[in-house]
This record gives structure tokens, C-alpha cells and sequence, in this order.
């Protein structure tokens, strides 16, 4: 059965790095884009980002002004979300999604705080 | 950025009223909109995609319509399953972009 599993949230201090991963099964994940979407606590869904099937394509909200960066290891069923200079605003639950097939990982929490 | 405005923001009904959740591009998107409805506590689930196509095993009383940049979510018979929260999404253009959410509540 299909599994989109995100890991690496955390605390996480303002101004520094963090990596997201996202593991996937029960579907090759080199067919499909993906992308990240996060949510802050109380708030709406917000489009973080999007990486191409092969990885050679991605696209990021305006908002993130070049702070994230998305990539994938199709090999090992993996992408990544980046997090650089990290700011309070940019506490939520982040969600792993392929949204060609609408299959959504249960999201891994990110809290930015000194 | 394509802005999506979507309205209510919040929305009070009863069991069997019919509803209707308005999005709004700032500028053309052609069918290009997906539907989302999340319950508290869980991921988000696509119930029509693009404007006006159900996907599989959503129940028959949700419907969209619209193109360009006038969408419409409509709930035909509230059932008690369906209070919950909507979301719009545009996928025409990069960055892809979310409107504002309506809450559903009983009323």
C-alpha cells in the first residue's frame, strides 16, 4: 500500500538549517512530481514547493524568497525540503504530497523558536 | 503570483442545506483548480479535480463548476461528515497557490 512518510521536524533556533525528509512506497516515485505543502498551526494550506519527476525542475512560493530548496534521490524513494535561515513564520506541519494521485503524508511539525 | 480569493472565510449551515463556496483567480487559469476538504487532525483530501470533475468515491452531492476565474464548490445536501474546512488551489502557473479556506460549521 502507498506510504508517504515525512521525518526531520523539530525545534529548531531562528537562522538556522533544517532538512525535511520524505520516504515514499507503493508507488515509483520517479513517475510523479511532488511537492510540499505546510500549515501553520490554526492557519490555511500554503504551497511551499514543487520538484519535477527526474528532479530537474523545481518551482517555490514567493514567500520563501530562495530560502528552501527542494531535491530528491528517486534511488532511494526520497525528496527533501531544504529549510535555510529559518524564521518563526515559518512554523507548521509540513506535508510531503503527490498530488497527481492526492496520496499525503500525516506531515512532520516544524516549530522555529529561540 | 496568481491570487485566490475564496469566500466565505466561514460558513454556519444545517444538515441538507445546499452551499456554495466561491473562488476567484486574479487572472485566467482555465479549468486548472483542484478542490480540497480537510477535517481537523488529518491531511487534506482532493474531492474535485480540475473544476468540475469528482474524483473517485466522493459522494455525488459535491460538485464544481467554473473556468477562467469564477469557481464554484457546491455541497448539494449537507450530510454531518461534510462539516469541515474547503480549500481551492490553483496548478495553472507556478507558484501554485491556495485560497484562504472555508470553514464549515453546524449551525
Amino acid at each position: 500500500q502507498v506510504q508517504v512518510v515525512e521525518s526531520g521536524g523539530g525545534v529548531v533556533q531562528p537562522g538556522r538549517s533544517l532538512r525535511l525528509s520524505c520516504a515514499v512506497s507503493g508507488f515509483i516515485l520517479s513517475d510523479y512530481r511532488m511537492f510540499w505543502v505546510r500549515q501553520a498551526p490554526g492557519k490555511g494550506l500554503e504551497w511551499v514547493a514543487v520538484t519535477s519527476s527526474d528532479g530537474t525542475q523545481e518551482y517555490y512560493a514567493d514567500s520563501l524568497k530562495g530560502r528552501f530548496a527542494v531535491s530528491r534521490d528517486n534511488s532511494k524513494n526520497t525528496i527533501y525540503l531544504h529549510m535555510n535561515s529559518v524564521r518563526p513564520e515559518d512554523t507548521a506541519l509540513y506535508y510531503c504530497v503527490n498530488g497527481d494521485r492526492d496520496y499525503w503524508g500525516q506531515g512532520t511539525l516544524v516549530t522555529v523558536s529561540s | 503570483d496568481i491570487q485566490m480569493t475564496q469566500s466565505p472565510s466561514s460558513l454556519s449551515a444545517s444538515v441538507g442545506d445546499r452551499v456554495t463556496i466561491t473562488c476567484r483567480a486574479s487572472q485566467g487559469i482555465r479549468d486548472d483548480l483542484t478542490w480540497y476538504q480537510q477535517k481537523p487532525g488529518r491531511a487534506p483530501k482532493r474531492l474535485i479535480s480540475p473544476a468540475s470533475t469528482l474524483q473517485s468515491g466522493v459522494p455525488s452531492r459535491f460538485s464544481g463548476s467554473g473556468s477562467g476565474t469564477d469557481f464554484t464548490l457546491t455541497i448539494s445536501s449537507l450530510q454531518p461528515e461534510d462539516f469541515a474546512t474547503y480549500y481551492c488551489l490553483q496548478y495553472n502557473t507556478h507558484p501554485f497557490t491556495f485560497g484562504q479556506g472555508t470553514k464549515l460549521e453546524i449551525k
